[in-house]
């Protein structure tokens, strides 16, 4: 079945550092694919989403490129804030009756000053 | 725009205790569902609906119920509610190119 992995945290930069979380899928077809954050007490959150290959979703100072050929769709962000302290999580979706979305586990990034 | 209201924030159940969770959101989506969060479980589709007047089993619905009263509104009941039930609950819906979470509902059944 379908499924999502992501890079386990948790992760801790120093503001202004270079983010990547790394994201690798399995799917059939063209799923389309989602950056999710949740902010501490908070509900999900879509960051960003690409729906096919080679499209780069970007939000925030956020960027994530649809991959193909790696199957992969890596969350980037130049320099970070201690205000971009949360959990990010990778996620796919597949049209089907309904909008069927598969998580993955969630990455925890923590920003010190 | 209020997006996904999910009430109440909190609850604390004694084991057996019933209660229903709402959900209602106001950007006249088709699909909802509900999911709960737990450590180290990632989030987990309890139930979802795909349209008014449809629901379907996801991945934990033993010990579940929903109805999905209108196009507005989901609410998601425990029955009978047992520890393995404590959690945080979220309420989303969807337009097909994302979802919209609620802020969620902590519970606690001691």
């Amino acid at each position: 079945g379908d499924s999502v992995t992501q890079m386990e945290g948790p992760v801790t930069l120093s503001e202004e550092a270079f983010l990547t979380i790394n994201c690798t899928y399995t799917a059939t077809g063209y799923p389309s694919l989602f950056w999710y954050v949740q902010y501490p007490g908070e509900g999900l959150q879509l960051l960003l989403k690409a729906t096919k290959a080679d499209d780069k979703g970007s939000n925030k100072g956020f960027e994530a490129t649809y991959r193909k050929e790696t199957t992969s769709f890596h969350l980037e962000k130049g320099s970070v804030q201690v205000s971009d302290s949360a959990v990010y999580f990778c996620a796919l979706s597949q049209k089907t009756s309904y909008d069927k979305v598969i998580f993955g586990p969630g990455t925890s990034l923590s920003v010190i000053p | 725009n209020a997006g996904v209201t999910q009430t109440p924030k909190f609850q604390v159940l004694k084991t057996g205790q019933s209660m229903t969770l709402q959900c209602a959101q106001d950007m006249n989506h088709n699909s909802m569902y509900w999911y709960r969060q737990d450590p180290g479980m990632g989030l987990r589709l309890i139930y979802y609906s795909a349209s008014e007047g449809t629901t379907d089993k996801g991945e934990v619905p033993n010990g579940y119920n929903v109805s999905r009263l209108n196009k507005r509104e989901f609410s998601l009941r425990l029955e009978s509610a047992a520890p393995s039930q404590t959690s945080v609950y979220f309420c989303a819906s969807s337009d097909g190119r994302g979802q919209y979470f609620g802020a969620g509902t902590r519970l606690s059944v001691l």
